[in-house]
């Protein structure tokens, strides 16, 4: 069965703490993305890309930063955590030829303290 | 700005089918309309995606109105593990590189 992984499904980390989110697809896909989704607002997209190295910012991108050196993996990085980002965070993956055939990984619940 | 208008929430007995509305009045002629669900705990699922046909595959059926104007998931037996959050999706980023998710309706399949 074709997946998206997300490393933790809960992480608690104290303010000012970079944070790693991983995220790897077995599914050979070209784009990624990361939403967070927070009740009431719904899932906002952070950052997506469509190939090694490249990237772009979504909608809220401030505090947020991206890596993807390999195709299969995509990671999010909080460069100095602060308690708004406590948040449920999605990881996406899809084909370049179905850009919104999405499939999602579990998500992490981040809480920041 | 989601440009889709779902219920909040609709409830369903077990067994029968579940029929989600969704308006899009503003759509353009070249937007496709995407389903997705999100079940408890859990990311969100691709169901089906349509621009003018009607759809159908193995979770559920898109019927979308002539004038595209409107659209409505059908699932023909729902059952409990259908009681998820279901978006209805016509919007992408300015950057046109991702869907935007509005609120969804929540469906509550009871027995």
């Amino acid at each position: 069965d074709v997946k998206v992984t997300q490393s933790s499904r809960y992480l608690v980390k104290r303010t000012g703490e970079k944070v790693f989110l991983e995220c790897v697809q077995d599914m050979d896909h070209e784009n990624m993305f990361w939403y967070r989704q927070d009740p009431g607002l719904g899932l906002r997209l952070i950052y997506f890309s469509y190939d090694v190295k490249m990237k772009e910012k979504g909608d809220i991108p401030e505090g947020y930063s991206v890596s993807r050196e390999k195709k299969e993996r995509f990671s999010l990085i909080l460069e100095s955590a602060s308690t708004n980002q406590t948040s449920m965070y999605l990881c996406a993956s899809s084909l370049m030829t179905e850009p919104y055939g999405y499939t999602f990984g579990s998500g992490t619940r981040l809480t920041v303290v | 700005d989601a440009k889709t208008t779902q219920p909040p929430s609709m409830d369903c007995a077990e067994g029968r089918a579940a029929n989600l509305p969704c308006n899009h009045s503003t759509i353009s002629g070249n937007e496709y309309v995407y389903w997705y669900r999100q079940i408890h705990s859990q990311g969100p699922q691709y169901i089906i995606h349509g621009l003018k046909n009607n759809e159908t595959n193995e979770m559920a059926s898109l019927i979308i109105t002539e004038d595209r104007k409107s659209s409505t998931l059908i699932l023909p037996h729902a059952t409990l593990r259908d009681t998820a959050v279901y978006y209805c999706i016509v919007s992408v980023n300015q950057a046109g590189t991702a869907l935007i998710f509005g609120k969804g309706t929540t469906l509550s399949v009871s027995s």
